[in-house]
């Protein structure tokens, strides 16, 4: 099966500070993929569509410069946290299209827990 | 509006028990798709029931559709503490390449054995 990983899958930083997590599609090229927030005990929220080679599509009440995301390859796309506060602690969710697959799925990766002090 | 509103939002069985969730949307929709997630993990693609299905079935799994209701189930049979999860429906309402996915408030489902 179609496999995605993120990186770091904890991270704990300082507010004030800019934070960088990877998503990564391991064994297929992924021309779009999606960025969610997710707090405790609460659903996954879109944050913003990236897609290889243009802008990301941000959602309704995300802040794109707070939240920079780069889709430099078929493979890889990053989301930035720049100038982190304590209320952007969240569980960020990354998830990929596959081009081709038969159904209408994303493949998610596992998650990163951004901790700001 | 808030799309894919699951109930119960918490729900405690015993294992070999069935656990039935819900699921409700609101608007028009290609497709709808159930998750399940384990605590602090990433999301785990269960099934997905295309706006022209009624039912379907994998495993243990059984989800149902009603289009008129705006409304899906999903049935996991004899249950096991492994089926232990959070479990999410998510709807496909988008139209050609603006496509994504709206999630629901999510079932916290937890089998005891």
């Amino acid at each position: 099966g179609a496999v995605v990983s993120q990186h770091p899958s904890r991270v704990i930083c300082k507010s004030g500070t800019s934070v960088k997590i990877e998503c990564r599609s391991l064994d297929f090229q992924a021309t779009t993929m999606f960025w969610y927030r997710q707090f405790p005990k609460q659903s996954l929220m879109l944050m913003a569509t990236s897609n290889e080679g243009s802008k990301a599509t941000y959602e309704q009440g995300v802040e794109k410069d707070k939240f920079l995301i780069n889709h430099a390859s078929l493979t890889l796309s990053t989301l930035t946290v720049t100038s982190a506060h304590p209320e952007d602690s969240s569980f960020y969710i990354c998830s990929a299209e596959r081009p081709g697959a038969t159904t209408d799925t994303q493949y998610f990766g596992p998650g990163t827990r951004l901790t700001v002090l | 509006s808030q799309q894919g509103e699951e109930d119960p939002q918490a729900l405690s069985i015993q294992e070999g028990e069935n656990a039935t969730m819900n699921c409700s949307y609101k608007t028009s929709i290609n497709n709808l798709q159930w998750y399940r997630q384990n605590s602090g993990r990433g999301l785990v693609h269960l099934i997905l029931i295309r706006s022209n299905e009624r039912e379907k079935h994998s495993g243990r799994l059984r989800v149902t559709l009603d289009t008129s209701k705006k409304s899906s189930s999903l049935l996991i049979t004899a249950s096991r503490a492994a089926d232990t999860a959070s479990y999410f429906c998510a709807t496909d309402s988008s139209g050609g390449s603006n496509y994504k996915l709206t999630f629901g408030k999510g079932t916290l489902l937890t089998v005891n054995p």
